[in-house]
């Protein structure tokens, strides 16, 4: 069972305003992602860490940063939102020791910028 | 072209049924190809993953890959009422992800 979480779960905000999306993993997995998924869309995949201090952009251009001080934390900032920042942005983990290394998703969370 | 197709659907299907769900990709590099199944409102939840050609069984769920077709299926018996979903293939080479679009499945009771 997975244990990655994301809060907030839903939020809905004024343009401008900062916003710090939170991704938490209990499963001391090494790689963790942000991607960005819109109905009716693929998954697009934003940043990715592939352990403490090593982030690295996405396929998907974002003005969103990310940070990894702490294996289990990766959390995604964004400095002024837009509403072309309106979407879902989900966190996932994985372990390089595992064979294929398969991801394991949080629930999401669901942006909205006014 | 996009690396991998898949049709999103929606596919509704009576409970009992057997759901056949399929991508096709154009990457040979691809090295494992995964299925996952998203509720809404939820994140995605792995179903099933495979590196080889052939067939995977998981209790309902058939994973089969064939690599000289580039084309994978997803097959769920018996269907429930549960299985309602959006089911996502998804590729990696290099351990990143290649997401399909997703279809939506309902089983109907």
């Amino acid at each position: 069972e997975a244990d990655i979480y994301q809060t907030p779960r839903y939020l809905v905000i004024g343009t401008g305003k900062k916003i710090t999306l939170e991704c938490s993993q209990t499963m001391g997995h090494d790689k963790m992602y942000w991607y960005q998924q819109d109905p009716g869309m693929e998954l697009h995949l934003i940043h990715y860490s592939y352990g403490v201090n090593s982030t690295e952009k996405g396929d998907l251009s974002s003005e969103s940063t990310v940070s990894r001080i702490r294996t289990e934390h990766f959390p995604l900032t964004l400095e002024s939102a837009r509403p072309s920042h309106t979407s879902q942005y989900l966190c996932a983990s994985s372990d390089s020791g595992a064979r294929g290394q398969p991801q394991h998703f949080g629930d999401g969370t669901r942006l909205s910028i006014l | 072209q996009k690396e991998v197709e898949q049709d999103p659907g929606p596919l509704s299907v009576p409970e009992g049924a057997i759901v056949s769900l399929n991508c096709t990709y154009s990457n040979s590099a691809f090295q494992y190809f995964m299925w996952y199944r998203q509720y809404s409102r939820k994140g995605p939840e792995l179903l099933m993953y495979t590196y080889s050609s052939g067939n995977k069984e998981d209790g309902r769920f058939t994973a089969q890959v064939d690599k000289s077709s580039k084309y994978i299926s997803l097959f769920i018996r018996d269907s429930q009422p549960s299985d309602s979903a959006t089911y996502l293939c998804a590729m990696s080479k290099n351990y990143k992800l290649t997401f399909g679009k997703g279809t939506l499945l309902t089983v109907n009771p």
